[in-house]
């Protein structure tokens, strides 16, 4: 149980296009959801915490014009990398809050992660 | 401001003996903590939490002990078998902050035959 999916799991696109990576909660309804990004041998910097039907509430120096985050159900978050640049780069890792049926909503079960390399 | 440290980037310990990664805070407002383990590009699996009301959660290879007074968690794995062999985040976070973790740099866990 608690299944989060990402897709795609790995994009290369040109710099200047858009990416949009999609967040699904599989088997439960997630009211929030987290982005996250990891650098090589970093730790997981949260980017931004999407509640569904409302607007996300992005982390300190995140571009909220450039990660663009929409929750528009319990089950589904996209964050869509606007106008990409190689230092766009990274490792985006999606996150679910399970919610009261499971606990504690502060246990977040995460996807599996989208490699996005901007060329 | 790193808030949950995990001073140890790395550990080595022999299949069947007991590993033990230790985690540090600073915030005593955190009253939930979680351990996570991570492959290389995959996301990070929940392993196991503890609330703060507790001082000790078991499920069953995998045992955390919470020391409040010295902000400290660690995180027990025995019998240690190859398979553990991963990336290790504690993190943490408190009521009222919609959830938020905060979590700390990792502590790579290699596990010998």
């Amino acid at each position: 149980g608690a299944v989060v999916s990402q897709h795609p799991s790995r994009v290369i696109c040109k710099s200047g296009t858009s990416v949009k990576i999609e967040c699904r909660s599989l088997d439960f309804q997630a009211t929030t959801m987290f982005w996250y990004r990891q650098f090589p041998k970093k730790s997981l910097m949260l980017m931004a915490t999407s509640n569904e039907g409302s607007k996300a509430t992005y982390e300190q120096g995140v571009e909220k014009d450039k990660f663009l985050i929409n929750h528009a159900s319990l089950t589904l978050s996209t964050l869509t990398v606007t106008s990409a640049h190689p230092e766009d780069s990274s490792f985006y890792i999606c996150s679910a809050g399970a919610g009261s049926q499971r606990g504690r909503t502060d246990t977040q079960y995460f996807g599996p992660g989208t490699r996005l390399t901007v060329l | 401001d790193q808030q949950v440290k995990q001073n140890s980037p790395s550990l080595s310990v022999q299949e069947g003996r007991i590993s033990i990664l230790n985690c540090d805070y600073t915030n005593s407002m955190f009253d939930y903590f979680l351990w996570y383990k991570k492959y290389p590009a995959e996301g990070p699996t929940f392993l196991i939490s503890i609330s703060s009301i507790k001082d000790k959660n078991e499920d069953g290879r995998f045992t955390v002990f919470l020391n409040k007074s010295a902000k400290h968690l660690s995180l027990h794995i025995v019998p240690s078998q190859p398979g553990d062999s991963a990336v290790y985040f504690c993190a943490a976070s408190y009521t009222g902050t919609a959830s938020k973790l905060t979590f700390g740099t990792g502590t790579r866990l290699q596990v010998t035959l």
